[in-house]
């Protein structure tokens, strides 16, 4: 069954670095999210993407996060200055059409330090 | 705001049937009813969804009231692996799923 990868499983970083968060989405959809999840709390939203742009962001995502599709199978996830409060699991999805079901992944997740 | 409404927690026996309520009585004509599930240290899983009829798939079954304000994910056999957080989601166009706290189901041996 195709599935949703996400690289690297848990990343451990300073606070201020850079990170990048990796997905690989199933192949023929079109529709891709980041969504976050702190310990203990709900899933949140950050981004979408659709047609190689942004098509809503949550006000979580400010300017510190970008998203890339560099290369039409990865789908990237940069924070550019990680802060303590960015420590959280997240969790790439994709779908193929709209009002079709969404695919998670298993997560990444980032522990800033 | 997530737009359900949904009870905190459940709890089932082993190998009997779960009906886990949802309330979205603001629901739009245009509104799919989603149903995913989280276990624990892992990320959501789709578990069922539809429109206005009800649906059943390998999982489970998706019982939607005539108003489509209320819908009932039904798992017909509970089984250890079935404990998990389960989130219904009210979804329109590839719009982005808006979790809420979902109801934490604990099944019993």
């Amino acid at each position: 069954e195709p599935e949703v990868t996400q690289t690297p499983s848990h990343q451990v970083t300073q606070m201020g670095q850079e990170v990048i968060l990796r997905c690989v989405p199933i192949s023929n959809h079109l529709y891709f999210y980041w969504y976050r999840q702190i310990l203990g709390q709900k899933v949140e939203f950050l981004v979408s993407f659709y047609n190689n742009e942004i098509s809503e962001k949550s006000e979580i995502f400010d300017d510190q996060f970008s998203v890339e599709r560099p290369d039409g199978s990865n789908f990237t996830l940069k924070i550019r200055s990680t802060k303590l409060e960015d420590s959280a699991m997240y969790f790439c999805a994709s779908r193929e059409r709209v009002n079709t079901e969404a695919f998670f992944g298993q997560g990444t997740r980032l522990t800033v330090v | 705001d997530a737009k359900t409404t949904q009870p905190n927690s459940m709890e089932s026996n082993e190998e009997e049937p779960v009906h886990l309520p949802c309330n979205h009585s603001t629901i739009s004509g245009t509104d799919y009813i989603h149903w995913y599930r989280q276990l624990p240290s892992q990320g959501p899983e789709y578990v069922i969804h539809g429109l206005t009829s009800n649906v059943n798939n390998r999982m489970a079954s998706l019982a939607i009231a005539e108003d489509r304000k209320s819908s009932t994910l039904i798992l017909h056999r509970a089984t250890l692996r079935d404990a998990a957080v389960y989130y219904c989601i009210l979804n329109n166009y590839g719009q982005n799923f808006v979790f809420g706290p979902g109801t934490r189901l604990s099944v019993l041996p």
